[in-house]
């Protein structure tokens, strides 16, 4: 079973910032939060990752809470592309990536 | 730079058969994983091949199998298909010198069991 869970769906409006929360209180210290997104008919894409800091890069940020076992996934300007599958995994470096049933995030215009 | 390459694209076959799913990993890449997605669920690890050997697996039985080939390509073989193997078939692949795990995702292969 995954080790995270994220809502099931979201809709977000183009030009707007949208906030993807994951929750993973079982996180070992060892592993890293991962995020992943697949859009229809396509294998997933590897979004970001971070272990314990804040990360950012050029296609969204993301915020883990102190205590590791939240995070929120930002993608800071949503276009129409952006509508897919968002997946919150934690993995350590090398292993699976167990996938949960993720958030469909729906942008429009 | 060609990335993750699966073939066939589609497969149809009929329950009881086997069938054998192929994948070229991205250039530079040494270690391919199969996951298995139904329709409307996340994907699912079936298991992992590094070094031409299966490193970890998934809760997966054992009609599904697979192999690695010394130029880093692999195949998924399942055997006796069951309606519930209808599903998309990832490959991805990795660098051995990432610091962290960024799979590389093909296309998929979509099989159809009837």
């Amino acid at each position: 079973d995954a080790k995270t869970t994220q809502p099931p769906s979201m809709d977000c409006a183009e030009g707007r910032a949208a906030n993807l929360p994951c929750n993973h209180s079982t996180i070992s210290g060892n592993e890293y939060v991962y995020w992943y997104r697949q859009i229809h008919s396509q294998g997933p894409q590897y979004i970001i990752h971070g272990l314990k800091n804040n990360e950012t890069n050029e296609m969204a940020s993301l915020i883990i809470t102190e205590d590791r076992k939240s995070s929120t996934l930002i993608l800071p300007h949503a276009t129409l592309r952006d509508t897919a599958v968002y997946y919150c995994i934690v993995s350590d470096s090398w292993g699976k990536l167990q996938f949960g049933a993720g958030t469909q995030v729906v942008v429009t215009p | 730079d060609a990335g993750v390459t699966q073939s066939p694209t589609h497969l149809i076959k009929t329950r009881g058969q086997q069938v054998t799913l192929r994948c070229s990993p991205k250039s530079g890449h040494d270690t391919v994983s199969w996951y298995q997605q139904a329709l409307g669920q996340g994907p699912q690890f079936i298991f992992q091949y590094y070094e031409e050997e299966e490193r970890q697996r998934g809760n997966f039985p054992d009609r599904f199998s697979g192999h690695q080939f010394p130029n880093y390509s692999s195949e998924l073989n399942v055997n006796a298909l069951l309606l519930g193997d209808s599903a998309l078939y990832l490959c991805a692949s990795r660098t051995p010198s990432a610091s962290y795990n960024e799979q590389f995702f093909g296309p998929g292969t979509r099989l159809t069991v009837l």
